[in-house]
């Protein structure tokens, strides 16, 4: 098993350029959520889905977009870069049973600088 | 105010030293907790849950105070490999489904 596969692991962007950020995962995980890891701020939730063709906003949405259309796969697009959003990029997924024994499972991050 | 906050640190303790953190909690829907470990540069992995009853998984024990909304985290016998980066994590389920991180408590551990 893989687990949660993030890519690219870094990426430079300069302002106003688009991209998109893939996250797989192959154990067949409900919920995936992408997080932001900035100095000082701990993680913040960006986006998340609680199955496929779902989305939600999360914490920090704003600039982002996200798109759910397969089970194992979950997209994080940047429409038009900006120097605020440089940062590091976590997937996560997870399979709430009773909620007490909720597991992440984390990528190993993308490290995003926009100039 | 956060709804998750932890000391930031960094608590630097020698090897073999006891050392406890702690993680208060705003919000009452608050309803699971957990203690995550990241190392510098990499994912958070998942150290242990956290259940009212309090729990040990070896040298590590965390408890949780309902009344006071706060979690700790008690590590014994600190090992060189114990420093990084403890994250709360707090689960809280009213109109919606969230996970809130702690921003996190920095261990170093000095020979």
């Amino acid at each position: 098993n893989a687990g949660v596969t993030q890519t690219p692991k870094f990426r430079v962007l300069k302002t106003g350029q688009s991209m998109t950020l893939l996250c797989a995962q192959d154990m067949n995980h409900e919920y995936m959520y992408w997080y932001r890891q900035d100095p000082g701020m701990g993680l913040r939730l960006i986006h998340y889905s609680v199955g496929e063709g779902t989305t939600a906003k999360g914490e920090v949405p704003d600039g982002y977009n996200v798109s759910r259309l397969k089970k194992q796969n979950f997209l994080l697009g940047l429409e038009s870069a900006a120097p605020s959003q440089t940062s590091v990029y976590f997937c996560a997924s997870s399979h709430p049973r009773d909620g007490s024994n909720e597991k992440l499972f984390f990528g190993s991050g993308t490290q995003l600088s926009v100039l | 105010r956060k709804e998750v906050e932890q000391d930031p640190g960094p608590f630097n303790v020698p090897e073999g030293a006891t050392v406890a953190f702690n993680c208060t909690y705003s919000n009452s829907a608050s309803q699971s907790f957990f203690w995550y470990r990241q190392d510098c540069r990499k994912e958070p992995k998942l150290l242990m849950s956290v259940y009212s009853s309090g729990n040990e998984d070896g040298r590590f024990t965390a408890q949780l105070n309902r009344a006071s909304q706060y979690i700790s985290l008690l590590i014994r016998d600190s090992k060189l490999s114990d420093s990084a980066t403890y994250l709360c994590v707090v689960i809280r389920m009213d109109s919606s489904y969230k996970l809130i991180f702690g921003s996190g408590t920095r261990l170093l551990v000095r020979p």
